[in-house]
């Protein structure tokens, strides 16, 4: 089994509707990320967090939302999907600590398309 | 906060040659780690390779190699004897060890020809 794990892995939805991604780890890693991939934009950070109690906004949080709802698991919500919404999204841990810290280990993804 | 900035949107290269991607980064803070990660069309990113900005040394992963120019704020990625296996999305990234973000450039879409 994959060390984090993604569902869906592609899902289609309509403008308006809540989608809920969600990510599992057996890293036992403390630190759970939200990227998301555009062409020609590489990953940008949605939200982090470095354990249950601590949730950070990333540089896009706009119009998401997460649950941390355990040490290994990390949703990410749309609570109204829009088009420009429709992205290829990834879920990262890592461990705390310093140079570990540093090294991310990412899902295989989660393609999502917003008509 | 850091940028990072990969120019070459595409690259292209021969089997068994030698290719090279090119990266720039900004970043205020002294200590900081630098990665390349390779994402092929199974959409998984993996781990090509990483540079502590205290070592001198550039770092080596059998036919990956980086050249890391800290005063210039540049970090290449050296791919030898290419392999068909090597077509891929390439992003170069950085992160400050005192910051929270990983940070990505573009990426540069390299294929390999046979």
């Amino acid at each position: 089994d994959a060390d984090v794990t993604q569902t869906p892995r592609n899902r289609i939805t309509k403008t308006g509707k809540r989608i809920m991604l969600e990510c599992s780890q057996t890293k036992g890693h403390d630190r759970m990320y939200w990227y998301r991939q555009d062409p020609g934009l590489g990953l940008r950070l949605i939200y982090y967090s470095f354990d249950v109690k601590d949730i950070n906004k990333g540089e896009i949080s706009d119009g998401y939302s997460v649950s941390r709802q355990a040490q290994a698991k990390f949703s990410l919500s749309l609570e109204s999907a829009i088009p420009n919404q429709t992205a290829l999204y990834f879920c990262a841990t890592s461990p705390g600590g310093t140079s570990g810290a540093n090294v991310l280990t990412f899902g295989a993804g989660s393609r999502l398309t917003v008509l | 906060a850091q940028t990072v900035t990969q120019s070459q949107p595409e690259m292209s290269v021969q089997e068994a040659e030698t290719v090279t991607l090119s990266c720039t980064y900004d970043t205020s803070e002294s200590d900081y780690y630098l990665f390349w990660y390779k994402q092929p069309p199974s959409r998984q990113m993996i781990l090509v390779i990483r540079q502590e900005a205290y070592k001198q040394q550039n770092a080596t992963e059998n036919r990956f190699s980086v050249n890391f120019q800290k005063a210039a704020k540049s970090f290449s990625l050296k791919i030898s004897d290419s392999q068909l296996g090597d077509a891929a999305m390439y992003f170069c990234a950085c992160k400050e060890t005192s910051g929270s973000r990983l940070t990505f450039g573009e990426g540069t879409q390299l294929t390999v020809n046979p």
